[in-house]
């Protein structure tokens, strides 16, 4: 396994544009998470899928994104009529299910940069 | 979910020690600590994790507190490569998803 996979990893995008990312989590990973990062700041949590199941969204996902895992493995981010203030690094990281000596620790990839102009 | 804090920014000489501190005040007995670390335009990366006893990998150290609301990473040796934005978080060991980042700790190692 190759790791968490992220593509593209650079996008720039006109201002209202729709834009979609690929995430490809390592495949015995049940769990994938989407987080959003800004320049100086840490990691956003964003959304997180439980196979197929999306199970929590913040409250920064505004109605303009909405993220898919189809059939529980690779997992899509799309934004809508994009603004400049979504420009950001957006991280996927996949794990395990936290069960029993398993803390679930992530592994991420290496990110889409996002640069809305 | 319980939050972390840790220093915005902290210096080391290469070759020598490093400890990096991080509060969590409000962990829960579920929760196990994290850290992981960020090299520029990179995702964070694994560095260790422990519950309650002291953990060693070979990239560092976690010692963890007795009573567990505060915990520290150790570099032995600080190279320049280890150079990062290191971040705390913790994971809870139940049915629980994310977890919460910090700002986290620039470390700057000086030649």
């Amino acid at each position: 396994d190759t790791g968490v996979s992220q593509n593209p990893r650079h996008k720039i995008t006109k201002r209202g544009q729709n834009v979609t990312f690929r995430c490809d989590p390592i495949s015995e990973h049940n769990r994938l998470y989407w987080y959003r990062q800004t320049l100086g700041q840490g990691p956003e949590f964003l959304t997180y899928f439980q196979n197929e199941a999306q199970l929590e969204k913040s409250r920064l996902l505004s109605d303009r994104f909405s993220a898919e895992r189809p059939k529980g493995s690779f997992s899509t981010l799309e934004i809508q009529r994009t603004e400049q203030g979504d420009s950001a690094m957006y991280l996927c990281a996949s794990s395990p299910v936290p069960v029993g000596t398993s803390s679930g620790g992530y592994t991420f990839g290496s990110g889409t940069r996002l640069t809305v102009v | 979910d319980a939050k972390t804090t840790q220093p915005n920014s902290m210096e080391s000489n290469e070759e020598e020690p490093v400890h990096l501190p991080c509060n969590h005040s409000t962990i829960s007995g579920t929760d196990y600590i994290h850290w992981y670390r960020q090299l520029p335009s990179q995702g964070p990366e694994y560095v260790i994790h422990g519950l309650t006893s002291n953990v060693n990998n070979r990239m560092a150290s976690l010692a963890i507190a007795e009573d567990r609301k505060s915990s520290t990473l150790i570099l032995h040796r600080a190279t320049l490569r280890d150079a990062a934005v290191y971040y705390c978080i913790l994971r809870p060991n139940t049915n629980a998803g994310k977890s919460t980042f910090g700002d986290g700790t620039t470390l700057t190692v000086k030649p």
